[in-house]
């Protein structure tokens, strides 16, 4: 099976705009969650999405937030952008009913 | 608040040594605690896993050992390669969905 992948892997921004990154859970798997990766904060969880509805939610801003789809395939996205919103931004499937979650390679987002 | 606090920060151990990573719990709601490999530019990847029922699990080279009664869990790995150096975290949840709670992380790295 293919893992979960991430797009883009890559992204710079400036201050003020907003972003969406996307992520494509492993075939099967309906639970997508998120979290931030900082050198200061290490791994934070965000939010997690199950069925199209979120489930739970980390200690983050109202900036943040995400979606889930019919297909399982989820989407985040931060508006206003801080420069302390630069950060490596995981996505994590799992299967229902197992505490097994498989991340893809994260996306590294860079706001300037 | 770190619900899971992870030592030492970093580590350096000789080829063949043994690697000892020790992580602490306060949330006696957790009952699922892995841990993650993760090497620069990647995702984190699931090493292994325990639940609380048992005291250890071993999978090749790699052990975690569990004490319930202390709230602590460690990540022990024999006949560490060079090709081990990466960065480990480990993690616990609970009833909670899938929220992963991670420590700080250590970095190891296995010397020739």
């Amino acid at each position: 099976k293919a893992g979960v992948t991430q797009t883009p892997r890559y992204l710079i921004k400036t201050r003020g705009q907003q972003v969406t990154l996307s992520c494509s859970p492993i075939s099967g798997h309906r639970s997508v969650s998120w979290y931030q990766q900082t050198p200061g904060q290490g791994l934070q969880f965000l939010f997690e999405y199950f069925s199209e509805t979120q489930r739970n939610k980390g200690n983050f801003p109202g900036r943040f937030s995400g979606r889930q789809f019919s297909n399982s395939r989820s989407e985040m996205n931060v508006s206003t952008l801080e420069l302390g919103d630069s950060a490596l931004y995981l996505c994590a499937s799992s299967l229902v009913g197992q505490g097994i979650q498989f991340f893809g390679p994260g996306t590294r987002l860079t706001v300037l | 608040q770190q619900q899971v606090k992870q030592s030492p920060q970093s580590l350096i151990v000789q080829k063949g040594g043994i690697s000892i990573i020790n992580c602490a719990y306060e949330n006696t709601a957790f009952d699922y605690f892995p841990w993650y490999q993760q090497f620069p530019g990647k995702g984190p990847a699931l090493l292994i896993a325990i639940r609380p029922d048992v005291s250890e699990k071993k999978e090749g080279r790699f052990t975690i050992s569990f004490n319930k009664s202390a709230k602590q869990f460690s990540l022990h790995i024999m006949d560490s390669q060079p090709g081990d150096s990466a960065t480990y975290f480990c993690a616990a949840n609970g009833n909670s969905g899938y929220a992963l709670n991670f420590g700080k992380g250590t970095s190891l790295l296995v010397t020739p």
